[in-house]
């Protein structure tokens, strides 16, 4: 079974800064899409950014980039410019391409941003 | 823009209560889910339908039920609410899966927290 690891349960960066959430996940398929949802306090879960694992460039969307590494099954999220309603959760996740469209997401990681 | 709607965004039950979570979504979706998301756990799937009158079961579903009688509404029972069910629960939907190149990524309600006393 597939599986998704955040190994930082929270995370904190200054306003302006560049900040790194890790993600690798576990699996033996050759095609499947990564994605880094957010969750603010209260408010509702969006999609960040998305990447498929056939293609190599990495992913990029204004301030939020991923570095994907399909060998060391790796696709961390980077926020540049980090602004103070960055603060949230942020949940990988994982689905095979041909199985459905079951997700599996990791534990995620609480980021707050300081001022 | 992708509309998906929860009918409370909190809800407070006694033990052995019936509970009803409803979900609608305004975008003509054919998959919908139901996920209970937890601290240090992430979301885990209860329920998905992948068509009105059909379920299917997610890795947790052992007390819950589903049902799906029109296509923009999914809703998620508690037959007999017991603490251990006191959680966030999140509805979302897609897209039916297609060819590579289409994501077909979930799209969320705002979570409904449901505490059981």
């Amino acid at each position: 079974a597939q599986t998704v690891t955040q190994s930082q349960p929270e995370m904190s960066v200054q306003e302006a800064e560049t900040v790194t959430l890790s993600c690798t996940y576990d699996t033996s398929e050759s095609d499947y899409y990564l994605f880094w949802y957010k969750q603010p306090p209260s408010r509702q879960m969006i999609l960040v950014i998305r990447q498929e694992a056939y293609k190599q460039q990495n992913a990029t969307e204004n301030r939020f980039s991923v570095n994907f590494q399909k060998a060391a099954k790796s696709f961390s999220l980077k926020i540049s410019d980090s602004q103070l309603g960055d603060a949230a959760m942020y949940f990988c996740a994982y689905r095979a391409y041909n199985y459905g469209q079951n997700f599996v997401f990791g534990p995620g990681t609480r980021l707050s941003v300081l001022p | 823009d992708v509309k998906v709607t929860q009918s409370s965004r909190y809800l407070v039950k006694r033990t052995g209560e019936k509970v009803f979570l409803e979900c609608v979504q305004d975008m003509d979706h054919e998959n919908m889910f139901w996920y209970r998301q937890d601290p240090g756990l992430g979301l885990r799937l209860i329920y998905f339908s992948y068509d009105v009158k059909m379920k299917e079961k997610g890795d947790i579903p052992e007390g819950y039920s589903v049902s799906r009688e029109k296509k923009e509404r999914f809703s998620l029972i508690l037959e007999s609410a017991s603490t251990n069910q006191t959680s966030m629960y999140l509805c979302a939907s897609s897209l039916p899966t297609g060819g590579l190149g289409t994501y077909n990524e979930q799209f969320f309600g705002p979570g409904t927290r449901l505490t059981v006393l």
